[in-house]
């Protein structure tokens, strides 16, 4: 079964800075996606950025960047220029790549990120 | 509509009592999928349909909880004689596919509460 571990349960970082937050996760697939996802107090959990497995570059999304290192085992998410939108719990995850059938989501606990003007 | 909606968004029941929640995915989309979010944890995979089929349940709790889709669009989650500790947010989310590059969309979620 696959694990997904983020070991800071709470952050905080000043608005415009940067804040990297952490997630290990543990599988014996060789092929896979990773996910981080955002949940703001409204409950929606909204998509920030996905990495699949087999790619070495790391994934880019405007702000949002990760660092991925498929041999340790961990996948970072780095917020640049952090604003107060930001404010939010922010979830690992992991979807094992399959041959059809359920690609279901393994979360890790959540890192409540808190960005102060 | 243009994202998940799910209903209704809280949900009150006593120990004992039967509860049905909503999920309606975005059009076209064939893959439906269930978690459980307890207070301060992430969500934790329940169930998921692909059009109307149920192909894993092996999330589900209990046989208390129980799931349809039966038009492979509008899916309800049902949990008989609910307990204290089913007491949690309920996510749907929907994919066009079954695969990562189709990413998955959440709903707003359902807090259930049981006194």
């Amino acid at each position: 079964a696959q694990t997904v571990t983020q070991s800071q349960p709470e952050m905080s970082v000043q608005e415009a800075e940067t804040v990297t937050l952490s997630c290990t996760y543990d599988t014996s697939e060789s092929n896979y996606y990773l996910f981080w996802y955002k949940q703001p107090p409204s409950r929606q959990m909204i998509l920030v950025i996905r990495q699949e497995a087999y790619k070495q570059q790391n994934a880019t999304e405007n702000r949002f960047s990760v660092n991925f290192q498929k041999a340790a085992k961990s996948f970072s998410l780095k917020i640049s220029d952090s604003q107060l939108g930001d404010t939010a719990m922010y979830f690992c995850a992991f979807m094992k790549h399959g041959q059809g059938g359920s690609e279901k989501l393994v979360f890790g606990k959540g890192t409540k990120l808190t960005v102060n003007p | 509509g243009a994202g998940v909606s799910q209903s209704p968004r809280y949900k009150v029941a006593k120990r004992g009592q039967d509860v049905a929640l909503r999920c309606d995915p975005i059009s076209g989309h064939v893959s439906l999928f269930w978690y459980q979010q307890a207070l301060g944890q992430g969500p934790e995979f329940l169930t998921y349909f692909q059009n109307e089929a149920q192909l894993d349940k092996s999330g589900l709790p209990s046989d208390r909880f129980f799931a349809e889709r039966p038009e492979g669009s509008v899916s309800t989650l049902k949990i008989q004689r609910t307990q204290q500790e089913d007491s949690a947010v309920y996510l749907c989310a929907s994919s066009l596919g079954d695969r990562g590059n189709q990413p998955q969309h959440f709903g707003d979620g359902t807090r259930l509460s049981i006194l």
